[in-house]
């Protein structure tokens, strides 16, 4: 079954360390993968994605993921985090086209806080 | 641009009852879909549809329905609402089909849904 892993619900890190999220996944093929950002009571944003070349993606507010084909893992990173990071990340993942699958899966979310 | 606008955002329903949820997008996008999200399993896709008039089932359709009559509008009626339906569902949409091209989805801001 294609799936998304999420492994840590929560994630706590001081404001200024570097923060990694991680995210595995399991499909079949070329998947597509995407980080998604929901702040509290909102939609959720996307940040950025990963669908071919370079395996360092770089997305919005300094987030940057970096994609292992061989672990099958899209861990999302940041160089020094800020309170206002704090939020709910999802993972989500798209097999590749091959399998015509026009849908997202979601990972379960990570719980990102960022201590003053 | 308005994006994605969903109505309405807090929804009381008994055991039973049906009803609507609406959402339209003022970006022409193809792609529309529907999520529920609960705790500790992520967002879960309902439907989805990828134009006007074409529509499809996601992983948890059961107890729901949709249609896709123009490109701006795709309702989400629940036709006897359970327990069970307790959720805040989040309508998305995409340029492309979510992962192709520039397809990141673009969420509306939710709708808490609270069935007794």
């Amino acid at each position: 079954a294609q799936s998304v892993a999420q492994p840590e619900d929560q994630v706590n890190v001081a404001e200024g360390n570097p923060l990694t999220v991680k995210c595995t996944y399991s499909v079949s093929g070329n998947p597509y993968l995407f980080w998604y950002v929901q702040y509290p009571n909102r939609g959720l944003q996307f940040l950025l994605k990963y669908i071919t070349g370079d395996n360092l993606v770089k997305g919005s507010y300094g987030f940057e993921a970096e994609f292992n084909k061989s672990q099958t893992s899209f861990h999302l990173k940041k160089p020094s985090a800020l309170v206002s990071d704090s939020a709910l990340y999802f993972c989500a993942v798209r097999p590749s086209r091959s399998y015509n699958t026009d849908k997202l899966i979601f990972g379960t979310g990570t719980r990102l806080q960022v201590f003053p | 641009n308005a994006g994605v606008t969903q109505t309405p955002k807090f929804q009381v329903l008994k055991t039973g009852q049906s009803m609507t949820l609406q959402c339209a997008q003022d970006m022409n996008h193809e792609y529309m879909s529907w999520y529920r999200q609960d705790p500790g399993m992520g967002l879960r896709l309902i439907h989805y549809s990828v134009g006007a008039g074409i529509t499809d089932q996601g992983e948890v359709p059961n107890g729901y329905n949709v249609s896709r009559s123009t490109t701006e509008d795709f309702p989400l009626r629940l036709l006897s609402a359970a327990p069970s339906q307790t959720s805040v569902y989040f309508c998305a949409s995409s340029k492309g089909l979510a992962g192709l091209g520039t397809g990141e989805l673009f969420f509306g801001e939710g709708s808490r849904l609270t069935v007794l």
